[in-house]
């Protein structure tokens, strides 16, 4: 089946300008998770979304950073007032959750560019 | 919160040789550790999970060993082959919120 997709693959963006990151996550997942990837650097971990439950957004750097995910199914990653220092690669992961299991399913990333 | 430790940063071996990454975590409550293995501009892959009730997991030319008392979890690829280089990370997921923590990644080269 389909796996994860993000939008835009890539996006330009200048300095200030909002931006909005999309995950479509495999069909019937009910964790979502969002992480950023700076170059040559790990996975730093963003948010989290299990089914109805409140998200963990103990990851997101600033407030600057939101995220939602509506009917439990695509999550949209809002950056606000970007600056230089967001530019990364930005992935969403998906999982069964619960019984279901815990394995993380990637999307092929959104590469992010403030200039 | 939990922190994860992985060594070494980068990582050479001969095509053939076996080799090893360590991982430590700070998390007792920790209960399921995968390790993903990203090539150059692609999106992270797993390639191998353990839980904490095993002690060692085996696919192939790939395992992985879990010393819970020590709190670390080493990957192990045996016979290696060029198509093996990658960054290689493992994660963490803590009992606190149930996100993964992943470490700072290991670069292989494998070298003909």
């Amino acid at each position: 089946g389909a796996g994860v997709s993000q939008s835009p693959s890539n996006k330009v963006t200048e300095k200030g300008k909002d931006v909005e990151l999309r995950c479509d996550p495999i069909s019937g997942h009910t964790a979502l998770y969002w992480y950023r990837q700076s170059l040559g650097q790990g996975l730093e971990f963003l948010i989290y979304f299990q089914g109805n439950s409140a998200p963990d957004k103990s990851g997101l750097p600033s407030d600057r950073f939101s995220a939602e995910r509506t009917g439990g199914s695509v999550s949209t990653l809002t950056i606000q007032r970007t600056q230089q220092e967001d530019s990364a690669v930005y992935l969403c992961a998906s999982s069964p959750g619960g019984a279901g299991g815990d394995t993380q399913y990637f999307g092929p990333g959104t590469r992010l560019t403030v200039l | 919160g939990e922190n994860v430790e992985q060594h070494p940063s980068t990582l050479s071996v001969q095509e053939g040789d076996s080799a090893v990454i360590k991982c430590t975590y700070s998390d007792s409550a920790s209960n399921y550790f995968p390790w993903y293995k990203q090539e150059l501009g692609k999106r992270p892959q797993l390639i191998i999970d353990i839980r904490s009730n095993v002690g060692e997991k085996k696919d192939q030319r790939i395992a992985v060993t879990l010393n819970k008392t020590a709190k670390h979890f080493s990957l192990h690829i045996t016979e290696t082959q060029p198509e093996d280089s990658a960054v290689y990370f493992c994660a963490s997921r803590g009992n606190y919120g149930q996100n993964f923590v992943f470490g700072p990644g290991t670069r292989l080269s494998v070298l003909p």
